[in-house]
């Protein structure tokens, strides 16, 4: 079945440096790539969408690639902030509808 | 525009009792969701709803009924609560059919289940 896979583990980062991400998916790529943020007692928010077709999607300092050789998407915060600190979920197509990696906790040291 | 919202955000119930979660969105999307969210097991899907008047089930509908009520309004009823259904539920909603765009998320509800 199609499957999304996040590293469960938390991601310390020095505070400046580039946090990145790794989400992996099992089976056929899906149309898409979706990332998330979700921080402490909140609902997730969309931050971006990486199309099968696409690359590399710039918003500021994030950077979100779709590599459909490895079926892995990256997902890069530069210069990164202690504000960045959440838990970051990726989220796929299966069949009509999305499902969601487990998320990956981010925390930026100052 | 208050996006998605939930009530209530926080509910103690006794198993065996029953109660209605209700989500509401003011961005007149077609598609609604319920999902639950518990420690190491991420977001998984409940019901959703492609459009008013559909409702399909997800990864984990058993013990849970929703209903449509109309474009804005998606609700999701426990039955008779038990222990395993205590975590946080979110609603959802996205513009187009299920899985074409991107979802918006309410702030939660978190339920224990004594």
């Amino acid at each position: 079945s199609q499957k999304i896979e996040q590293n469960s583990e938390a991601l310390n980062i020095q505070e400046g440096k580039t946090a990145t991400l790794t989400c992996n998916y099992t089976n056929y790529s899906p149309a898409y790539l979706q990332w998330y943020r979700q921080d402490p007692g909140r609902g997730p928010v969309f931050l971006l969408l990486i199309r099968e077709n696409e690359k590399e999607k710039r918003k500021e300092r994030l950077k979100v690639t779709f590599d459909t050789t490895l079926k892995q998407s990256l997902f890069h915060i530069t210069a990164s902030q202690p504000a960045d600190s959440a838990t970051y979920l990726c989220a796929r197509r299966r069949d009509d509808k999305i499902i969601f990696g487990k998320g990956t906790r981010l925390h930026i040291l100052p | 525009n208050a996006g998605v919202t939930q009530t209530p955000k926080f509910q103690v119930l006794k198993t065996g009792q029953s109660m209605t979660l209700q989500c509401a969105q003011d961005m007149n999307h077609n598609s609604m969701y319920w999902y639950r969210q518990d420690p190491g097991m991420g977001l998984r899907l409940i019901y959703y709803s492609a459009s008013e008047g559909t409702t399909d089930k997800g990864e984990v509908p058993n013990g849970y009924n929703v209903s449509r009520l109309n474009k804005r309004e998606f609700s999701l009823r426990l039955e008779s609560a038990a222990p395993s259904q205590t975590s946080v539920y979110f609603c959802a909603s996205s513009p187009l059919a299920p899985s074409t765009d991107t979802q918006y998320f309410g702030p939660g509800t978190r339920l224990t289940v004594l």
